[in-house]
């Protein structure tokens, strides 16, 4: 079946401006999770929702980022003012029911903020 | 210190070696252990959970020690195919955050 999806796949973005990543989790799956990948470095968990639900936003660098999930499927990664450090690959993962369920990784946004 | 620490690498090993890579963590109270592979410029798998009497899957073995804090992978019998990178992730107890190493990079050569 279909994989997690995320578009666009690349977003190259003015500094000081908005931008919203999509996410399509697997059907079926109520758990959602945003990371954030720089370079060299594992992915940074920003935000789990489970269902329509954030159920943990701790990850979220600062009130710039939003996300959201209003129908429990498809999920939206706000940021606003954006800014160069902002650049990275934002990955989505979705789980079954979340717990210690496998995570399954979409192929990920690049943006890049000039 | 960080939460997660994993020595980045890059290991490299030739075919048919044995190579480890271990991972220490901070918080005594983490729960879940697992280990990713993720290839360059994709995103991260699922190689396998890590549980408290180690397990093993073909040539990959994972090991808890939560007395000092690491969790270790095994790959017996390197292929050229196991070159990526090795993600070693952790959940902060009575949280739903999953918290990643930098990742270690192995590189299996001809």
């Amino acid at each position: 079946g279909a994989g997690v999806s995320q578009t666009p796949s690349n977003k190259v973005t003015e500094k000081g401006k908005y931008v919203e990543l999509r996410c399509d989790p697997i059907s079926g799956h109520t758990a959602l999770y945003w990371y954030r990948q720089s370079l060299g470095q594992g992915p940074e968990f920003l935000i789990y929702f489970q269902g329509t639900g954030a159920a943990d936003d701790s990850g979220l660098p600062n009130d710039r980022f939003f996300a959201v999930r209003p129908e429990g499927s498809v999920s939206t990664l706000k940021i606003q003012r954006t800014e160069r450090g902002d650049s990275a690959v934002y990955l989505c993962a979705s789980s079954l029911t979340g717990g210690d369920d496998e995570q399954y990784f979409g192929p990920g946004t690049r943006l890049t903020v000039t | 210190r960080k939460e997660v620490e994993q020595d980045p690498g890059p290991f490299n090993v030739p075919e048919g070696a044995t190579v480890a890579f271990n991972c220490t963590y901070s918080n005594s109270a983490s729960q879940s252990f697992f280990w990713y592979r993720q290839d360059c410029r994709k995103e991260p798998k699922l190689l396998m959970s890590v549980y408290s009497s180690g397990n093993e899957d073909g040539r990959f073995t994972a090991q808890l020690n939560r007395a000092s804090q690491y969790i270790s992978l095994l790959i017996r019998d390197s292929k050229l195919s196991d070159s990526a990178t090795y993600l070693c992730v952790v959940n902060e107890s009575g949280t739903y955050k999953y918290i990643f190493g930098t990742g270690t990079r192995l590189k299996v050569l001809a």
